[in-house]
């Protein structure tokens, strides 16, 4: 049961324009959301969360926004570097499972000079 | 903040044969987890532990998976003979009881041969 959706599995951008990254998910008792970036054979890092009171949260050059009706976030990334070139994993979690994760499949992102 | 360590980075084993991973985490995390990713997949929740206590396991962890946290500090995966469905890259990850990030360790690259 895939709870937690990224229905693009690559997105390939220019360098210096905008990243969109969709996610989005089914069970409405998710209240807390995490972006993270993974490299090829290194663990995920954290990039940027959002609460579920929120709507937007901004990070530097990452911007994580939360429609709670449509079930849906994105995270926006400007502008895109070349380092940016990932694949980006959406995760969700309950407050009273802290930190039991569940993720997206992720998103293959390409930044081309 | 010296992150979450896990040993060893690779692993081969011959099916049959039985493995232990080690994971440290952040010091002042007292959550724990362990994660499974394959590839072109989102990491699976596997187990996770509160201090030294093992909070939940999932169905994914058959009876041939084992986690302990004997003095709240650093955990052990031991997994009992085997099989190659058990490839996948096996991540650790730290965080607070409350709130805060999930941070990931880099990873054992598990290969059953």
């Amino acid at each position: 049961d895939q709870q937690v959706k990224q229905n693009s599995p690559s997105l390939s951008v220019q360098e210096g324009r905008i990243s969109i990254l969709n996610c989005d998910y089914t069970n409405s008792m998710f209240d807390y959301f995490l972006w993270y970036k993974k490299y090829p054979a290194e663990g995920p890092t954290f990039l940027i969360s959002i609460s579920s009171i929120k709507d937007k949260n901004e990070d530097g050059r990452f911007t994580v926004f939360l429609n709670k009706s449509a079930k849906h976030l994105s995270l926006h990334i400007v502008p895109s570097q070349p380092g940016d070139s990932a694949v980006y994993f959406c995760a969700a979690s309950k407050v009273d499972s802290w930190g039991k994760l569940q993720f997206g499949a992720g998103t293959q992102v390409v930044v081309t000079p | 903040d010296t992150g979450v360590s896990q040993d060893p980075r690779h692993k081969i084993t011959k099916r049959g044969q039985n493995v232990t991973f080690r994971c440290d985490p952040i010091s002042e995390h007292n959550r724990l987890y362990w994660y499974r990713q394959t590839l072109g997949q989102g990491p699976e929740f596997l187990t996770y532990f509160q201090n030294e206590a093992q909070l939940e396991k999932s169905r994914l962890l058959s009876d041939r998976f084992s986690a302990e946290r004997p003095k709240g500090s650093f955990s052990t995966l031991e997994i009992q003979r085997t099989e190659q469905g058990d490839s996948a890259m096996y991540l650790c990850a730290s965080s607070l009881v409350m709130g805060g990030d999930v941070r990931f360790g880099s990873g054992t690259r598990l290969t059953v041969v």
